[in-house]
């Protein structure tokens, strides 16, 4: 199985602040890794597919990058609506999702 | 309009079975891969089984191989998820959720979710 590791897993941060989250996959998985956001008691919403291409609607805030084994999701200027939880996702063999990334208010 | 619908949540004992069902509309059923993934109390998201739009395809996490079984029924629009054994550890709200790319026969990004329907495995 491949494992998905994120960091951090608790981000603190205030509108305006530019943020990062980092993916880790345990082998390979190319640029098959999906990013999405969660809010609570709603189901998630795919951000970011193909390690860097944005979803219909999604807005140019949001960038991904990386290939491989290590991957990164930036948020450029946090907006009040970005505050929510994050996950990564590996499709490379079967699917995996890493363990999320909480980004509250500082 | 995409819509994904699950039912067939609740309380079951240890060792029980249950049926989840997802009644999809909204676009051509039987060309997308379909999954289900869970999420427990407070935990982060587990994705759980995939089925090609043919069912041709089928791919189980290790953690319900042998107890979970994936099928649909194109003609109704239809995704089931039939649980067998179940233990403590799958409680969990149940999602259904579409590959974002048709005719895929291996999991994929996923576009459209259900609103989840709650399992919950107590004695």
């Amino acid at each position: 199985d491949i494992q998905m590791t994120q960091s951090p897993s608790t981000l603190s941060a205030s509108v305006g602040d530019r943020v990062t989250i980092t993916c880790r996959a345990s082998q390979s998985i190319s640029r098959w890794l999906a990013w999405y956001q969660q809010k609570p008691g709603k189901a998630p919403k795919l951000l970011i597919y193909k390690a860097s291409t944005l979803d219909d609607g999604v807005p140019s805030r949001f960038s991904g990058s990386g290939s491989g084994t290590e991957f990164t999701l930036t948020i450029s200027s946090l907006q009040p609506d970005d505050f929510a939880t994050y996950y990564c996702q590996q499709h490379s063999i079967d699917s995996t999702f890493g363990g999320g990334t909480k980004v509250e208010i500082k | 309009e995409v819509q994904l619908v699950e039912s067939g949540g609740g309380l079951v004992q240890p060792g029980g079975s249950l049926r989840l069902s997802c009644a999809a509309s909204g676009f051509t059923f039987s060309i997308y891969s379909m999954n289900w993934v869970r999420q427990g109390p407070g935990q982060g998201l587990e994705w759980v089984s995939s089925i090609s739009g043919s069912s041709t395809f089928i791919h189980y996490a290790d953690s319900v191989k042998g107890r979970f079984t994936i099928s649909r029924d194109n003609a109704k629009n239809a995704l089931f998820l039939q649980m067998n054994s179940l233990r403590d550890e799958d409680t969990a709200v149940y999602y259904c959720a579409r590959d974002r790319v048709k005719d895929t026969t291996s999991p994929d990004p996923l576009d459209y979710w259900g609103q989840g329907t709650l399992v919950t495995v107590s004695s």
